[in-house]
């Protein structure tokens, strides 16, 4: 089963805001992942928090970890059309994979 | 460049038929992945490895074999394939210290008609 669900399934905004995509997950975790997918490519790996850690940032991209509540959000800010892509949340638990939510398919409106 | 190659990167099999994807990747990575990616579903893992000479099964394994030929190579075999297999398929691999980010390959799109 899914472990982490993306909320909202999908979101367009327009050039230059902010994209906020949120996450929960079910069981205890060692990290949470975001990855980008580009329509008919493989996934790439944005950004990683531990369970320790609330906060990290990454150029334009900030994401948050709340262990307590299960959730995490990922920001985008000052958006551009090459943002255009899905973004996936991923917990990883231990030795055996990451398990993925089913995305979040991000529009940037020019 | 270096990174998780994937072949073939599209392919058609008919309802029977068997195939096996490779997959090769040149970080020295240990552990390795099989996923499966189906609209609106995200990511399920299939099989994975977490070191030369290791598999295990993941959530959805039925129907999937797979093979730790050595450090660098992990393949996904089809034995008879069904329509349900129609998916595209992604291997990744990650490095020794738990915790680094994957990388993926750029996948296999395989119809079984």
């Amino acid at each position: 089963s899914q472990q982490g669900e993306e909320d909202p399934q999908a979101l367009s905004i327009q050039e230059g805001e902010n994209a906020t995509m949120n996450c929960s997950y079910k069981t205890s975790i060692n990290n949470l992942q975001w990855y980008r997918q580009n329509s008919g490519r493989g996934l790439v790996h944005l950004i990683l928090i531990r369970s320790n850690e609330r906060e990290k940032h990454s150029g334009r991209l900030r994401v948050t970890l709340d262990t307590s509540k299960k959730s995490s959000s990922l920001l985008i800010t000052a958006s551009r059309a090459a943002d255009t892509a899905s973004y996936f949340c991923a917990a990883e638990g231990g030795a055996d994979g990451l398990t993925f939510g089913k995305g979040t398919h991000l529009i940037i409106q020019p | 460049n270096a990174g998780v190659t994937q072949t073939p990167k599209f392919q058609v099999l008919k309802t029977g038929q068997s195939m096996t994807l490779q997959c090769a990747q040149d970080m020295n990575h240990n552990s390795m992945y099989w996923y499966r990616q189906d609209p609106g579903m995200g990511l399920r893992l299939i099989y994975y490895s977490a070191s030369e000479g290791t598999t295990d099964k993941g959530e959805v394994p039925n129907g999937y074999n797979v093979s730790r030929l050595n450090k660098r190579e992990f393949s996904l075999r089809l034995e008879s394939a069904a329509p349900s297999q129609t998916s595209v398929y992604f291997c990744a691999s990650s490095g020794q210290r738990q915790g680094g980010g994957y990388t993926f390959g750029s996948g296999t799109r395989l119809t079984v008609v």
